[in-house]
């Protein structure tokens, strides 16, 4: 099994500023297999990116995903209040699919 | 847009059976890939199981003894049963729907809590 370890745990951070979380990988992952889902409190999750640098359907620019192997980048460039929330990285190549424990953003 | 929809009770007392169901409107369950992902309370998020539409399952090894996804395509409609739950199985049961079998999850039901308690 793939374990994918996610850092900071949490990030506390102003709207305006810019974002970066990480995603480490227990062994490589093909970038094609490679996504970041946001999270709100009570809703269910969003993609966000997939094949590590692809943005889902009405996702904005500001959304960015890099990295290859073992490690992964999410970016937000400029962060916006809506963007405040919980990021899980996932990878999808091998079974069993495994998620990151999350980094949650918060408001600074 | 296609929705998707969980239902089940929300109850389940310890060593019973959790049934849940998935419908799925707005588009059909075939030429799509169909996971069960659940999320402990304040907890991270775990993949189940998924199912072709043409019923090939592959099961997370973690639940495999105790679980069982299928899909009726007559009904748009996909199912899950976990047997013997502990409290340990209470959660947010998600559906969520993939292009293919390594794809990402790209439209997600909006979850149902399922809470196992006698």
């Amino acid at each position: 099994e793939i374990v994918l370890t996610q850092s900071p745990g949490a990030l506390s951070l102003s709207p305006g500023e810019r974002a970066t979380l990480s995603c480490r990988a227990s062994q490589s992952v093909s970038s094609t297999y490679l996504g970041w889902y946001q999270q709100k409190p009570g809703q269910a999750p969003r993609l966000l990116i997939y094949g590590a640098s692809s943005r889902a359907t009405g996702i904005p620019d500001r959304f960015s995903g890099s990295g290859s192997g073992t490690d992964f980048t999410l970016s937000i460039s400029r962060l916006e209040p809506e963007d405040f929330a919980v990021y899980y990285c996932q990878q999808y190549g091998s079974s069993p699919y495994t998620f990151g424990q999350g980094t949650k953003l918060e408001i600074k | 847009q296609v929705q998707l929809q969980e239902s089940g009770p929300g109850l389940v007392k310890p060593s019973e059976t959790l049934s849940l169901t998935c419908s799925v409107s707005g588009g059909s369950i075939s030429g799509y890939y169909w996971s069960w992902i659940r999320q402990p309370p304040g907890k991270g998020l775990e993949w189940i199981a998924y199912i072709s539409h043409s019923g090939s399952p592959n099961y997370n090894p973690s639940l495999k003894s105790r679980v069982t996804i299928s899909v009726d395509t007559s009904k748009n409609q996909l199912s899950l049963k976990l047997t013997s739950v502990t409290a340990a199985d209470t959660a947010v049961f998600y559906c969520a729907r993939a292009r293919g079998a390594r794809s990402s999850f790209d439209s997600w039901g909006q979850g149902t809590l399922v809470t196992v308690s006698s």
